[in-house]
């Protein structure tokens, strides 16, 4: 199993840009999350995934767009990039919400100029 | 919501020594509790966990303690070595929203050879 995969690993956007984020997992898992992290702050919680076709906000949602149309695929659009959404973004997966073990995967460091 | 704090931000130990991190949640209603570790240029990875239902749990070097009543749990861990350097992250969730957990601030452990 690759577990969960982020890709691109790093990404440079200039303001008003847009992007998708990708994540995959190939564990089965039904619930699938994207959180950023910032720097001295803990990972705050974007949007989630309770399965194929449910998507809802999570703590810090603004500017950004989610859809799940497959149990392993769960990608994160930024709609129009910001030097706010300046971060790194992590996707994890579990087997049903969060209290189960989250499996993160390694991250995707995105600047915005 | 719930609101978790973590403490302290910074933890520096000689190797062999035990190092205590510790957590206070807000929401009574809350029982589940991971603990994560973070390496550098990694995503978190789950280390320990508890329920509502237990007051300490070991595995290992590692252990968590919960005190239910005082709302705050805590992660020892004994005879320390250098690659338990790292960013250890407390969290915590509930049943009744299960799509969400909050994370604490994260705490980086540096143990001294």
């Amino acid at each position: 199993n690759a577990g969960v995969t982020q890709t691109p690993k790093f990404q440079v956007l200039k303001t008003g840009q847009s992007m998708t984020l990708q994540c995959a997992q190939d564990m089965n898992h039904e619930y699938m999350s994207w959180y950023r992290q910032d720097p001295g702050m803990g990972l705050r919680l974007i949007h989630y995934s309770v399965g194929a076709g449910i998507t809802d906000q999570g703590e810090v949602p603004n500017g950004y767009n989610v859809s799940r149309s497959t149990t392993e695929d769960f990608p994160l659009r930024l709609l129009s990039a910001a030097p706010s959404q300046t971060s790194v973004y992590f996707c994890a997966s579990s087997l049903s919400g969060t209290l189960y073990e989250q499996y993160f995967g390694p991250g995707t460091r995105l600047t915005v100029t | 919501g719930e609101n978790v704090e973590q403490h302290p931000s910074t933890l520096s130990v000689q190797e062999g020594d035990s190092a205590v991190i510790k957590c206070t949640y807000s929401d009574s209603a809350s029982n589940y509790f991971p603990w994560y570790k973070q390496e550098l240029g990694k995503g978190p990875q789950l280390i320990i966990d508890i329920r509502s239902n237990v007051g300490e749990k070991k595995d290992q070097r590692i252990a968590v303690t919960l005190n239910k009543t005082a709302k705050h749990f805590s992660l020892h861990i004994t005879e320390t070595q250098p690659e338990d350097s790292a960013v250890y992250f407390c969290a915590a969730s509930k049943n009744t929203n299960a799509g969400k957990s909050t994370f604490g601030d994260g705490t980086t452990l540096t143990v001294k050879p």
